[in-house]
Order: C-alpha cells, then structure tokens, then sequence
C-alpha cells in the first residue's frame, strides 16, 4: 500500500512568491499533521487536521501560512509572500485515528522548500 | 512548554557493537515518548514508544528506557548496522491530540 507522499519534493521560489504544498495522507487515515523542520533541526509542530477539522494550527509561524483539508483526506499548506526564513523541509504525517489514543504517525518525505 | 533536547549531536559506533542514545525532557506531565530514525531525504520513521508509566520497552533490537526521576530517556540499539546509520530523534508527546515535540536529533554514524 502506498504511504504518505507529498509533492513536489523540491520547490523554489523567489521572496514574495506564494507556494502550496500538497500532501496525500494514508486512505483512511482521520489525522494529518504539518511540520517544519529547518537544516539541522527536529520538526517543529504546523498545525494538526481530524478529518476536515483544522483542531490546532497554534505552530504557524504567521498569517503567511495557510493550511486546508476540505474532504478530510489530501490538505494543502499555502505559504504566501514567501521570506528566506521559510526556507526548511515541510514535513507532513498522518494517522488512522483521531482524539487523544496513541497511535503511530507516518510521515511522508518532505518538500524542500528554498526561497531566495 | 514541553521541550525535549539531546545531550549529543553526533555518535560513532563500529558495526556490531551496540549503541545508546540519550535525550532529556523537560515536562514532566509528558504521556508518551517516541523515537524516530530519520534517513536522509526521508520523513521520519517510527521506531519505538513508550508510556510514561513504564521504565522500559523493548522491540526488535531496540530498547527504550526511561527514567522519570531524572526526566532522561535513552534508546539502545543492539549490534548496530550499516543501515542504522540516520539521525534519531526522542520526541514527547504531552496529551490531547498526538501533538509531538521533537528534539534536536542525534546523528549516528555507523564504521564498517
């Protein structure tokens, strides 16, 4: 079965451009988490979807970033008038339940996104 | 806030022997703890977790333990591979949701 998998892998973009980021969970999956991790860094928390709920988006770093789940499975993060600080690997998860059980979360392989 | 944090950023081992990570915690109301591998140009893998109501945990040649009293955890890893090699990271999940907190990382480097 196919995992987590986001696109594109690699993005570029001038300062002030707007970007969007696509990541297709797991089938099924009720959880779809965003992170960010920068070079060298662990990932840091974006926000946190239950099915087309946005329940947590207390990680954006702005109103620049904009996330969405609008049928509860594929969710968009959208980066507008991009700064060089946005530049990091755009990391998302999902998992099969919702609520507080623990269960795992898998991740996909990330967007690089560069800005210059 | 929750923060957990490395005590090493980097650790070599030669094939076959075993490896010890450590991390440190700060929150003590943390419910669980996960370790992630982390290849590069990958997302992160799941490795093991564990409660915070038990002291160890064991999985295929990896064993997490964890001590409240000092807010550490640790993962070993048994007659370590070539294909260990990867950053690791501890992070700590504080309730609700699964909302997780990662660490910095620890990169092994695995000697042949």
């Amino acid at each position: 079965g196919a995992g987590v998998s986001q696109s594109p892998r690699y993005k570029v973009a001038k300062r002030g451009q707007d970007v969007a980021l696509r990541c297709d969970p797991i089938s099924g999956h009720v959880s779809l988490f965003w992170y960010q991790q920068a070079l060298g860094q662990g990932p840091e928390f974006l926000t946190y979807f239950q099915n087309e709920a946005q329940l947590d988006k207390s990680g954006l770093p702005s109103d620049r970033f904009f996330a969405e789940r609008p049928e509860g499975s594929v969710s968009t993060l959208k980066i507008q008038r991009t700064q060089q600080e946005d530049s990091a690997v755009y990391l998302c998860a999902s998992s099969l339940l919702g609520g507080p059980l623990r269960n795992e979360q898998f991740f996909g392989p990330g967007t690089r996104l560069t800005v210059l | 806030g929750e923060s957990v944090g490395l005590h090493l950023p980097t650790l070599s081992v030669q094939e076959g022997d075993n490896s010890i990570i450590n991390c440190a915690y700060s929150n003590s109301a943390s419910d669980y703890f996960i370790w992630y591998k982390q290849e590069s140009g990958k997302g992160p893998q799941f490795i093991i977790d564990i409660r915070s109501n038990m002291d160890k945990r064991q999985g295929q040649r990896v064993t997490v333990l964890l001590n409240k009293t000092v807010k550490h955890l640790s993962l070993q890893i048994a007659a370590t591979q070539p294909g260990d090699s990867a950053v690791y990271f501890c992070a700590g999940n504080s309730g609700g949701y699964q909302k997780v907190t990662f660490g910095t990382g620890t990169k092994l480097q695995v000697i042949p």
